[in-house]
């Protein structure tokens, strides 16, 4: 089955700058690639998605780029704000039709 | 439209008994996943349901069971709890279960094992 490993685990930042949060996944089926923000005590919300057929895609602040090559995809969030804080998570779709997700990283944007 | 409901949102049981969760996925949505979140292992896929037929299935043991109704509405079942099995029980509606869909999360149900 599907395997996605998540790093880092815990990710500190000033408000204002970037974060990078990457995935790496081991089924070359997996074709749909998600990113969920969880906050504390909420359901997780999706807040980006990308499909094989695609390198790169950007939503305002939020960008998630993929490489099939190498089974790796990242979460790039610029101009961090306070209420990015949260717990991110990906997660890698394939064949199999089920959601496979990583661990979890905790972003926390200092102000 | 109303969200994914999951009831009940809150439950503590012990050691040995059984409990039954529920979720009512979005209108016109007929696929139901269910999760695990635990702290040390985050989100782990436990069944998927469609047309109330079970399609894929985690690697959990057989005492997590579900089932499908006519309505899309789904439960799942834990028998003989264990002190580990105490989680976040997350499920996730979608239209249909292809891939690219994305899947919409309820609250949660939160089973505390003592």
């Amino acid at each position: 089955g599907e395997n996605v490993e998540q790093h880092p685990s815990t990710l500190s930042v000033q408000e204002g700058d970037s974060a990078v949060i990457k995935c790496t996944y081991s089924d070359s089926a997996s074709n749909y690639f998600p990113w969920y923000k969880q906050e504390l005590g909420k359901r997780p919300q999706l807040i980006i998605d990308i499909r094989s057929n695609v390198g790169e895609k950007k939503d305002q602040r939020i960008a998630v780029t993929l490489n099939k090559t190498a089974k790796h995809f990242s979460l790039h969030i610029t101009e961090t704000q306070p209420e990015d804080s949260a717990v991110y998570f990906c997660a890698a779709r394939g064949g199999a039709n089920n959601l496979f997700f990583g661990t979890g990283t905790r972003l926390t944007v200092i102000p | 439209k109303a969200g994914v409901t999951q009831t009940p949102r809150y439950l503590i049981k012990t050691r040995g008994q059984q409990v039954t969760l529920s979720c009512s996925p979005i209108s016109g949505h007929r696929s139901v996943s269910w999760y695990q979140q635990t702290p040390g292992q985050g989100l782990q896929f436990l069944f998927e349901y469609f047309s109330e037929t079970q399609r894929n299935k985690g690697n959990f043991p057989g005492r997590f069971s579900g089932r499908q109704f006519s309505n899309s509405r789904s439960e799942m079942n834990v028998s003989t709890l264990e002190l580990g099995d105490s989680a976040l029980y997350l499920c996730a509606s979608s239209p249909v279960p292809s891939a690219g869909d994305e899947q919409f999360f309820g609250p949660g149900t939160r089973l505390t094992v003592l």
